[in-house]
C-alpha cells in the first residue's frame, strides 16, 4: 500500500523559516518524480515544486522561487521541502504528491498524496 | 493565479450527469496530457483520471475524460451523494516552465 505522510507543519512567523518532510512507503521511491503541492483554507490547489526521480531537475511556482527548496533522499525514501522567508501567504495545507512520471514536468498526473501538514505564518 | 478556467460549481439530480470544463491554453491543455482530481470534504485529492481519459484501477467508469485543443472535460454520469465535492483539472505548462490546476468546481447532488 502507498503510503506519503507529511511532517514538519506549524505555526511560524513571518521571515521565519521551516523545513516539511514527507515519507514514502509502499513503492520503488526513486523511480517516481515527487511535488509539493499546497491549498491554502478555503481555497484551491496550488503547485509548489517538483523534483524529477534522480533530483536532476527541479522546478518551482514563480510564488516562492527563491525561498524555498526542494530536495530527496532516495536512500531515505524521503522528500523535503526547505521554506524559508516565510509569508502570511505561504499560510496552506502543504500535500506531498507523487508523480506517475520520472520527471518533474511530466504531466502524466499525482497518483497519490499525503494527507497533508498545516503551515500558519502569523506573528 | 490558475490560468486553467472551470466552472464554479455545477449541480444535478442523483442518477443525472455532469460535465465539468476545464479551459487552458497551447502552452498547457493543447500541448500536454490533462489529468483530474477530485477532492472530498476535508480530505486529500484523488487521482480521478490521468493522460486525459484514462481512470487509475478502482476508479468507476461512471467518471470519464476527454479532451480536445485547449480545453478538457470531465464527466460523471449516474451522479450520487457521495460525488459531492471539488474537481481540479491539472497539467504541466510549458511556458510557466510549472504544474498548473484548475480554479476548481464544486459539484452538487440536489
Amino acid at each position: 500500500e502507498v503510503q506519503l505522510v507529511e511532517s514538519g507543519g506549524g505555526l511560524v512567523q513571518p521571515g521565519r523559516s521551516l523545513r516539511l518532510s514527507c515519507a514514502a512507503s509502499g513503492f520503488t521511491f526513486d523511480d517516481y518524480a515527487m511535488h509539493w503541492v499546497r491549498q491554502a483554507p478555503g481555497k484551491g490547489l496550488e503547485w509548489v515544486s517538483g523534483i524529477s526521480w534522480n533530483s536532476g531537475s527541479i522546478g518551482y511556482a514563480d510564488s516562492v522561487k527563491g525561498r524555498f527548496t526542494i530536495s530527496r533522499d532516495n536512500a531515505k525514501n524521503s522528500l523535503y521541502l526547505q521554506m524559508n522567508s516565510l509569508r502570511a501567504e505561504d499560510t496552506a495545507l502543504y500535500y506531498c504528491a507523487k508523480d506517475m512520471g520520472h520527471l518533474h514536468s511530466s504531466d502524466r498526473g499525482f497518483d497519490y498524496w499525503g494527507q497533508g501538514t498545516l503551515v500558519t505564518v502569523s506573528s | 493565479q490558475s490560468v486553467l478556467t472551470q466552472p464554479p460549481s455545477v449541480s444535478a439530480a442523483p442518477g443525472q450527469k455532469v460535465t465539468i470544463s476545464c479551459s487552458g491554453s497551447s502552452s498547457n491543455i493543447g500541448n500536454n496530457y490533462v489529468s483530474w482530481y477530485q477532492q472530498l470534504p476535508g480530505t486529500a485529492p484523488k487521482l480521478l483520471i490521468y493522460e486525459n481519459n484514462k481512470r487509475p484501477s478502482g476508479i468507476p467508469d461512471r467518471f470519464s475524460g476527454s479532451k480536445s485543443g485547449t480545453s478538457a472535460t470531465l464527466g460523471i454520469t449516474g451522479l450520487q451523494t457521495g460525488d459531492e465535492a471539488d474537481y481540479y483539472c491539472g497539467t504541466w505548462d510549458s511556458s510557466l516552465s510549472a504544474g498548473i490546476f484548475g480554479t476548481g468546481t464544486k459539484v452538487t447532488v440536489l
